[in-house]
């Protein structure tokens, strides 16, 4: 079965260092998406991503955050300068479309720990 | 403004049926996801509801009422491997290519012997 693969899965940084995330998507997949969890809390959204440019961004994705498609499989997050409270798991994930039925898949996950 | 309830943490018996509920009021509506997440793993697709109704997927069920912004997770013949988080997430309606999923805070299932 097709999957959303992420790496690293695990990643420790020093504050202040730049973080860079990578997903490759399900290959037949037109949206992205990075969603992230702090330890013992709900999932939250991130950012979406189609047709080469973010199409929705919520509160937290401010200018520290960037996504970029470098090819035609990858999909990253970049991290500019972490803070502690970065410390989160994140999830990539990826969908066909945005119509009814169309399920979001989620990645394993990249944990990201800021020391 | 966007908000998901559900239990925190529910408990059952193996081999017993046990029922999760959500309800959400969001900015419109355009379908209703369950996820399970296993601790420190990503969430995986369960159900999906945009009609009102039950849809039977195997030992999962998952039932919507979109008038009384309410759904419910249905699990049979639980199973110890079923301990987990059971996630709800709405897709609120909203304009441009856009799959935003708002998701509740989960609730942790334990499946007891």
């Amino acid at each position: 079965e097709p999957e959303v693969t992420q790496t690293p899965s695990h990643q420790v940084t020093q504050m202040g260092q730049e973080v860079i995330l990578r997903c490759v998507p399900i290959s037949n997949h037109l949206y992205f998406y990075w969603y992230r969890q702090i330890l013992g809390q709900k999932v939250e959204f991130l950012v979406s991503f189609y047709n080469n440019e973010i199409s929705e961004k919520s509160e937290i994705f401010d200018d520290q955050f960037s996504v970029e498609r470098p090819d035609g499989s990858n999909f990253t997050l970049k991290i500019r300068s972490t803070k502690l409270e970065d410390s989160a798991m994140y999830f990539c994930a990826s969908s066909a479309g945005t119509g009814p039925g169309n399920t979001i898949y989620f990645g394993e996950g990249s944990w990201l720990t800021v020391v | 403004g966007q908000n998901i309830d559900q239990p925190t943490e529910m408990t059952a018996t193996e081999g017993a049926i046990v029922q999760i509920n959500c309800t959400y009021q969001t900015s419109g509506f355009n379908g209703l996801f369950w996820y399970q997440q296993h601790a420190g793993e990503a969430p995986t697709f369960l159900s999906y509801n945009v009609l009102d109704g039950l849809e039977e997927k195997g030992r999962f069920s998952s039932f919507l009422s979109r008038s009384k912004g309410y759904s419910y997770l249905l699990l049979k013949e639980l199973q110890m491997k079923d301990s987990a988080s059971y996630l709800c997430a709405v897709r609120p309606l909203g304009g441009g290519a856009t799959n935003k999923l708002i998701f509740g805070t989960g609730t942790l299932l334990a499946v007891q012997p």
